[in-house]
């Protein structure tokens, strides 16, 4: 078993749709979680980490953590053309990250 | 935030050879991390670099083949040695903020071995 997992897709949606991104992961003994976004050709950026189950909002951004069911998700209102990169699922345990296959996403204008 | 700064941004190398990539950092930090990503597919980790010690490498990768050097708390090397056509893929370095946070990412550098 992977110990990160994400749906590789590719996921389309319509621009200003929702896309929801999911993750799931096997250490039930980790801490942090983070959703990165990859543009073709460049370096993983930050949008999101949450640490505490719920839902944490940020702009257009929700990150959704459920812990009991080792499941953290990404939902992107009002998506837009420029959100369309892979979106990379990370978690850490005890110091290192461990990062999901990620999730190409792309938005149709 | 970290900055982070990671050369060369690209190569272009011949089987055999080794390729050594730095990665420098504006401030100190207690932890370095070295990744591989292959076309396609999405980072995997080879080493965790503190400094004053030998790196941690993860399963499937060893020191004779990718060794690091962590002389300082702002500062680390990676060297792909005797590079074969499966080494071709981005390199990138990161660390992270302090503690259990988010890990800031070098550009990358992209090896191509022919």
């Amino acid at each position: 078993q992977k110990e990160v997992e994400q749906n590789s897709g590719p996921l389309s949606v319509p621009e200003g749709a929702i896309a929801s991104l999911n993750c799931t992961y096997s250490d039930r003994g980790s801490q942090s979680f983070f959703w990165y976004r990859q543009y073709s050709g460049k370096s993983p950026e930050l949008i999101m980490f949450i640490y505490s189950n719920g839902d944490k909002e940020d702009g257009r951004f929700t990150a959704q953590l459920n812990k009991a069911s080792q499941y953290v998700s990404l939902l992107i209102r009002d998506s837009q053309p420029s959100d369309s990169a892979t979106y990379l699922c990370a978690v850490t345990g005890f110091g290192d990250m461990r990062f999901g296959a990620g999730t190409r996403l792309t938005v149709k204008p | 935030s970290a900055v982070i700064s990671q050369k060369p941004s690209r190569d272009i190398c011949q089987r055999g050879t080794s390729l050594t990539i730095q990665c420098q950092v504006d401030s100190q930090v207690t932890m370095m991390f070295w990744y591989r990503q292959q076309p396609g597919q999405s980072l995997t980790l080879i080493a965790t670099a503190n400094q004053g010690s030998e790196a941690t490498y993860e399963s499937g990768f060893v020191i004779d083949k990718f060794p690091i050097s962590r002389p300082n708390l702002t500062f680390s090397t990676l060297t792909v040695s005797n590079m074969s056509p499966e080494d071709s893929s981005i390199y990138l370095c990161s660390v992270d903020g302090g503690g259990v946070t988010e890990a800031f990412f070098g550009q990358g550098t992209r090896l191509t071995v022919v």
